[in-house]
């Protein structure tokens, strides 16, 4: 079983949909979330930056934590072809861990006009 | 301010070879950590450099070894290819690899073994 799961797709929705992309850990030791984004032929892109449980906002991106349930949640609203991309979890432990990430599958995310 | 950039961009070997790839951080970090993508394992980690040591290590065979030099700039090496090392080798760089900073990517190496 991987230490980090996430469902990779392909997901396809309309222009404007709200997205929801999921990851779940199996490690109690992680404390710092990420969601990079990876367009085709780029390398990943750190989007979000949350520690331990909550929520974290930033534009029309949302990042929700929950430790007592191992599971971490991407919320994209009013989407748009831009965001068309494969998205990745990652986390870590703390201290000089920082530097060794352990992601998820990534997630295909089209966004049609 | 120039980005994380890696060399060379595309390769191709033949089983049983050795490769060198280059990975050149962004000016000012110390830290380089080296991810292995491949579509069935996805991003993995191979292992962290900060300091020309190397600081955190994943879980590849001893056939992948890397280095870093006092400019920081880093190498790894994959020695006795097998087919199953082809993928895209991604290079990330911080400032000194502690949690909180971000970790810039380079484009990556696409390494394809025959």
């Amino acid at each position: 079983q991987k230490e980090v799961e996430q469902d990779p797709g392909p997901l396809s929705v309309p222009e404007g949909a709200i997205v929801s992309l999921n990851c779940t850990y199996s490690n109690s030791a992680f404390q710092y979330f990420m969601w990079y984004r990876q367009y085709s032929r780029k390398g990943p892109e750190l989007l979000m930056y949350t520690y331990s449980s909550g929520n974290k906002e930033d534009g029309r991106f949302t990042a929700q934590v929950d430790k007592s349930s191992k599971y971490i949640s991407l919320f994209i609203r009013d989407s748009q072809p831009s965001d068309s991309a494969t998205y990745l979890c990652a986390m870590t432990w703390g201290g000089n861990q920082g530097g060794k990430l352990i992601f998820g599958q990534g997630t295909e995310l089209s966004v049609k006009p | 301010k120039a980005g994380v950039t890696q060399t060379p961009r595309y390769l191709i070997k033949t089983r049983g070879q050795q490769v060198t790839l280059s990975c050149s951080p962004i000016s000012g970090h110390r830290s380089v950590s080296w991810y292995q993508q491949t579509p069935g394992q996805g991003l993995q980690f191979l292992f962290e450099y900060f300091s020309e040591t190397q600081r955190n290590k994943g879980n590849f065979p001893g056939r992948f070894s890397g280095r870093q030099f006092s400019n920081s700039r880093s190498e790894m090496n994959v020695s006795t290819l097998e087919l199953g090392d082809s993928a895209l080798y991604l290079c990330a760089s911080s400032r000194t690899g502690k949690v909180g900073e971000t970790q810039y990517f380079g484009p990556g190496t696409r390494l394809l073994v025959l």
